[in-house]
């Protein structure tokens, strides 16, 4: 099964900062019909979660766009090119090639 | 608008059963895998269960094979998910969301396994 591990685990970051979370996967996740499927995740504290992007940077609808997806293969990253207050909380990647599996969770918090 | 709304969850011994339930509406259910995910309290996101649109696929995370069951009723537009051999650490908030990559998701239900 694949592991999806993130990093770092905790991300203090100034107002107005941009910020980047990385996640790798054990293996590819370039899948048999073209489509890579990792997607990101946002839970805000006392919330569930929701998704931000999918398909590696497809931002959903209502997203800012100060949110981005990038990467390839094993390799993705979610960047905010700047945190504003209410981007406080835990940021998942997770894969979709069955079984799925989730990342770890990256805090993000206001320095 | 999509809405999920999930049920079921309570206190259980070790051992004991419990039946999840996830009620759909605002989209087509019947066209849609459907996905259970756990969150342990103060713990991250833990990807449970997949279902196919009909029902002819399921997938499980290996802690839970054998012991939990992923079902639906498209006439019915829910989702289920029987739990049996509960273990302490399956204590957590269940959550179903809408497709293989699970969004939205709805509020979740707790389940707290403890003598």
């Amino acid at each position: 099964d694949v592991v999806m591990t993130q990093s770092p685990l905790s991300l203090p970051v100034t107002l107005g900062q941009p910020a980047s979370i990385s996640c790798k996967s054990s293996q590819s996740l370039a899948y048999s019909d073209g489509n890579t499927y990792l997607n990101w995740f946002q839970q805000r504290p006392g919330q569930s979660p929701r998704r931000l992007i999918h398909k590696v940077s497809i931002r959903d609808s209502g997203v800012p766009d100060r949110f981005s997806g990038s990467g390839s293969g094993t390799e993705f990253t979610l960047k905010i090119s700047r945190v504003e207050a209410e981007d406080v909380g835990v940021y998942y990647c997770m894969q979709g090639t069955l079984p799925c599996s989730f990342g770890q969770g990256t805090k993000l918090e206001i320095k | 608008e999509v809405h999920l709304v999930e049920s079921g969850g309570g206190l259980v011994q070790p051992g004991g059963s419990l039946r999840l339930s996830c009620a759909a509406s605002g989209f087509t259910f019947s066209s849609y895998w459907m996905t259970w995910v756990r969150q342990a309290p103060g713990k991250g996101l833990e990807w449970v269960a997949n279902i196919k649109e009909d029902g002819s696929e399921k997938y499980y995370v290996d802690s839970v094979k054998g012991r939990f069951t992923i079902s639906r009723d498209n006439a019915k537009n829910s989702l289920y998910l029987q739990v049996n051999s509960l273990r302490v650490e399956d204590t957590a908030v269940y959550y179903c969301a809408r497709g293989r990559t699970a969004e939205p998701w709805g509020r979740g239900t707790l389940v707290t396994v403890s003598s």
